[in-house]
């Protein structure tokens, strides 16, 4: 079946630091690929997704590449500030209505 | 405003007694699903909805009922609460092929 998998945290940065949150995936076709952010007391929200191989998401200065020889959708932002604190979700979409999550990696950014 | 909205926010109750949480959208999405988020282990759907009628078993539907007389509505019922079902619920909505929009999730605990 399907699986993603993505690092651990909680990952600690000071503002202004290079985030990256790595996701592995395995899936049989060619599903499409999210990161999800949960701000505290709320629910998911989309961030970012890309629907095949080489496509790159990008929102609030967030990327993501979809790349298939690696089975990998890291996370990446430039400079983060601390509104960034959050839960980071990876998933995968394949042909069923049945989405994949990823265990979460929470980000605390401090001043 | 385009929402999800569920109801009750936090519950408490005790196992046995039967329950029903609440999930409702403006948006007029025909996909509509429930989710359980435990620590450590992402988001599991447990059922989903392609329209009316139409209800179909995700990865964790032991112990949950759902049904969709309504296009906005989705209620999720819990006929015999368990301690094991302890955890943060989550509804979400969808047009075909869109995005998910998540509502803002239930914390339930069953002593």
């Amino acid at each position: 079946g399907n699986s993603v998998t993505q690092m651990e945290g909680p990952v600690t940065l000071s503002e202004e630091a290079f985030l990256t949150i790595n996701c592995t995936y395995t899936a049989t076709g060619y599903p499409s690929l999210f990161w999800y952010v949960q701000y505290p007391g709320e629910g998911l929200q989309l961030l970012l997704k890309a629907t095949k191989a080489d496509d790159k998401g990008s929102n609030k200065g967030f990327e993501a590449t979809y790349r298939k020889e690696t089975t990998s959708f890291h996370l990446e932002k430039g400079s983060v500030q601390v509104s960034d604190s959050a839960v980071y979700f990876c998933a995968l979409e394949g042909g069923s209505y049945i989405p994949t999550f990823g265990r979460g990696t929470s980000l605390i950014v401090h001043p | 405003e385009a929402q999800v909205t569920q109801n009750p926010r936090y519950l408490i109750t005790v196992t046995g007694k039967k329950l029903t949480v609440t999930c409702s959208q403006n948006m007029n999405h025909e996909y509509m699903s429930w989710y359980r988020q435990d620590p450590g282990l992402g988001l599991r759907q447990i059922y989903y909805s392609m329209n009316v009628e139409v209800t179909d078993k995700g990865d964790v539907p032991e112990g949950y009922k759902v049904s969709r007389k309504e296009k906005r509505n989705f209620p999720l019922i819990l006929e015999s609460p368990s301690p094991n079902q302890t955890s943060l619920y989550f509804c979400a909505s969808r047009r075909q092929g869109g995005i998910q929009y998540f509502g803002p999730g239930t914390r339930l605990l069953v002593l």
